[in-house]
């Protein structure tokens, strides 16, 4: 059974930083494009970035590129995203999802889910 | 931003048939990216419901369905149950902003 399991969410002030992590099993993780995908609160789904499996084709939504950085570790079967320079904007849970085929297929595993609230 | 328009809500009666349209532009939609249906059932995670030409997910019965047709989509929902309702949202790819573009949303409510 694919299961994605994401932590690292909380409380940081704006300016802040944050390192969410997304633990998969159940699947060959080195073989699938991952994807980290939010929702504000009472909001819709907003893409934030992708990463091939190789690690070697990243792409990011223009409302986070400079200050968000994705990355993976096929090793340990994780993917990261590191966020920097939060705003209020970026209060959201974060979700991490897996591309079924490639970055422009359906994403057929979903996470629960970590709440990043960025507040003073 | 949402680059994909969809009706904020949508209501029917148990038994009732539905649609939610899915209005993208010429990179996404319009482009031939395939469209994808997600439902989020509330309190849960976003799940996939329908991908591409009406490929459903093991244990997503066929009452849902889709269509597309030039820069849009849609998603029929018939023999409405109580338990379809749920947030639904269209995906598909933006070949000028290189990433997933997901619809506005749209409530279903089961009168």
């Amino acid at each position: 059974e694919v299961q994605l399991v994401e932590s690292g969410g909380g409380l940081v002030k704006p300016g802040g930083s944050l390192r969410l992590s997304c633990a998969a099993s159940g699947f060959t993780f080195s073989s699938f494009t991952m994807n980290w995908v939010r929702q504000a609160p009472g909001k819709g789904l907003e893409w934030v970035s992708s990463i091939i499996s190789s690690g070697n084709f990243i792409f990011y939504a223009d409302s986070v590129q400079g200050r968000f950085t994705i990355y993976r570790d096929n090793a340990k079967n994780s993917l990261y995203l590191q966020m920097n320079s939060l705003r209020a904007e970026d209060t959201a849970v974060y979700y991490c999802a897996r591309a079924s085929s490639g970055v422009t297929s359906e994403l057929d595993s979903w996470g629960q889910g970590t709440l990043v609230t960025v507040s003073s | 931003q949402s680059v994909l328009t969809q009706p904020p809500s949508v209501s029917g009666a148990p038994g009732q048939r539905v649609t939610i349209s899915c209005t993208g532009s010429s990179s996404n939609i319009g482009a031939g990216y395939t469209v994808h249906w997600y439902q989020q059932l509330p309190g849960t995670s976003p799940k996939l419901l329908i991908s591409g030409d009406n490929n459903r997910p093991s244990g997503v019965p066929d009452r849902f369905s889709v269509s597309k047709s030039g820069t849009s989509a849609s998603l029929a929902i018939t023999g409405l149950q109580v338990d379809d309702g749920a947030d639904y949202y269209c995906q598909s790819y933006d070949s000028s902003l290189s990433g997933y573009v997901f619809g506005t949303g749209t409530k279903v409510t089961v009168l």
